[in-house]
């Protein structure tokens, strides 16, 4: 089974950009969340995504939002990009009934220049 | 605020040492807590502990589940290189993860 699919994998944008990450879950996997990455703060989580319905969301700014697919694709989008967006955004995928565990992607590294 | 907190953040040992990572959590509705190993890149699933005090055991790493004490801790015997890593300890509460900070493992051979 292939795991968790995470595109691109490197992306440098400078502030004020937008930019779209993408996710493809584990075949099966209904569920999809969202993780942002930083020394500073460690693992934070942005929102999760289950059958195209936002279940949950994290304390981020409006700029951060995301949206999934009739097939558990997910995509996350940032706009105005700000310097502090540097970071690895790492989505995960999950059955979605709370018995599993979340499995992750390697992330997509975006540096704001 | 769900919180769970992690430690020691940073150990260094040699090569065929045994250790435990601790991890606290203060979460309003627990359901499970999981550990990760983070390499370079994704963090990877270990354990996922539900219920207090069955172990779960893969190979030299084990883990346990304390509910009454909150806590949880992480063993791993007979160290080698390759375990290097950043270990992540979470609450897996409403749809989402509440990580720890991590604690940060070094093999040295």
């Amino acid at each position: 089974k292939a795991g968790v699919t995470q595109t691109p994998r490197y992306l440098i944008k400078t502030r004020g950009q937008q930019v779209t990450l993408s996710c493809s879950p584990i075949s099966g996997h209904r569920s999809v969340s969202w993780y942002q990455q930083t020394p500073g703060q460690g693992l934070q989580f942005l929102f999760e995504y289950f059958s195209e319905t936002q279940r949950n969301k994290g304390n981020f700014p409006g700029r951060f939002s995301g949206r999934q697919f009739s097939n558990s694709r997910s995509e996350m989008n940032v706009s105005t990009l700000e310097l502090g967006d540097s970071a690895l955004y790492l989505c995960a995928s999950s059955e979605g009934n709370g018995v599993g565990p979340q499995h992750f992607g390697d992330g997509t590294r975006l540096s704001i220049l | 605020e769900d919180k769970v907190v992690q430690s020691p953040l940073s150990l260094v040992v040699h090569e065929g040492d045994t250790v435990t990572l601790n991890c606290s959590y203060e979460v309003t509705n627990f359901r499970s807590l999981l550990w990760y190993k983070q390499e370079k890149k994704a963090p990877t699933f270990l354990f996922m502990l539900t219920s207090s005090g069955i172990e779960k055991k893969s190979g030299r790493l084990s883990s346990i589940l304390d509910k009454k004490e909150l806590f949880s801790i992480l063993n791993i015997t007979a160290t080698q290189t390759g375990d290097s890593a950043i270990y992540l300890c979470a609450d897996q509460g409403a749809q989402k993860l509440v990580f720890g900070q991590g604690t940060r493992l070094t093999i040295n051979p």
